[in-house]
């Protein structure tokens, strides 16, 4: 299993580009999410998603747009890029575990720096 | 979800215990304590996680108190790799079709040394 991936792991952008971020996980998992990072902080939720064609907003929805379209796949949209989202954005999956507890397992990141 | 509270930083001796506190006074009876790590900017990593017991994986040992108002993670010999930051995340009992959500605050550094 490769786990969960992100492309690209670097990015630099000029403030209004648009670009898309990858995440896609092997592992059959119905949960996905997005997370970013600033630097001295936790993680804070972005979007998540129970299941393909379902989302939802976290914490610091504004600016980002995901959609589901099938199980492995949880692309993170920037619609007109700002230099507020520069961050490390980590992209995280987990089963779904009936009446338990389950673990998220992460991606290793992409580093945005917006100009 | 409820909150956690963590000192800021910690160090440890290779080759010692590291023990790792929580407080997490306002945890209710269908809430988890789990933990994880980041180490250098990587993504964050999965340690352990409990309810009501003590547990012990490969990695750690988790010590709930009775009361589940705080808890302690104890890495029992501490290597230069464990430096890390470690989170300690309270979190409700997962459901089918309900959202996978984990809350991070700003976690303890862990600074092993020789």
């Amino acid at each position: 299993n490769a786990g969960v991936t992100q492309t690209p792991k670097f990015q630099v952008l000029k403030t209004g580009q648009s670009m898309t971020l990858q995440c896609a996980q092997d592992m059959n998992h119905e949960y996905m999410s997005w997370y970013r990072q600033d630097p001295g902080m936790g993680l804070r939720l972005i979007h998540y998603s129970v299941g393909a064609g379902i989302t939802d907003q976290g914490e610091v929805p504004n600016g980002y747009n995901v959609s589901r379209s099938t199980t492995e796949d949880f692309p993170l949209r920037l619609l007109s890029a700002a230099p507020s989202q520069t961050s490390v954005y980590f992209c995280a999956s987990s089963y779904s575990v009936s009446g338990g507890s389950d673990t998220q397992y992460f991606g290793p990141g992409t580093r945005l720096t917006v100009l | 979800d409820a909150k956690t509270t963590q000192p800021p930083s910690m160090d440890c001796a290779e080759g010692r215990a590291a023990n790792l506190p929580c407080n997490h006074s306002t945890i209710s009876g269908n809430e988890y304590v789990y933990w994880y790590r980041q180490i250098h900017s990587q993504g964050p990593q999965y340690i352990i996680h409990g309810l009501k017991n003590n547990e012990t994986n490969e990695m750690a040992s988790l010590i709930i108190t009775e009361d589940r108002k705080s808890s302690t993670l104890i890495l029992p010999h501490a290597t230069l790799r464990d430096t890390a930051v470690y989170y300690c995340i309270v979190r409700r009992i997962v459901w089918p079709g309900t959202a996978s959500k984990l809350t991070f605050g700003t976690g303890t550094r862990l600074q092993v040394t020789l």
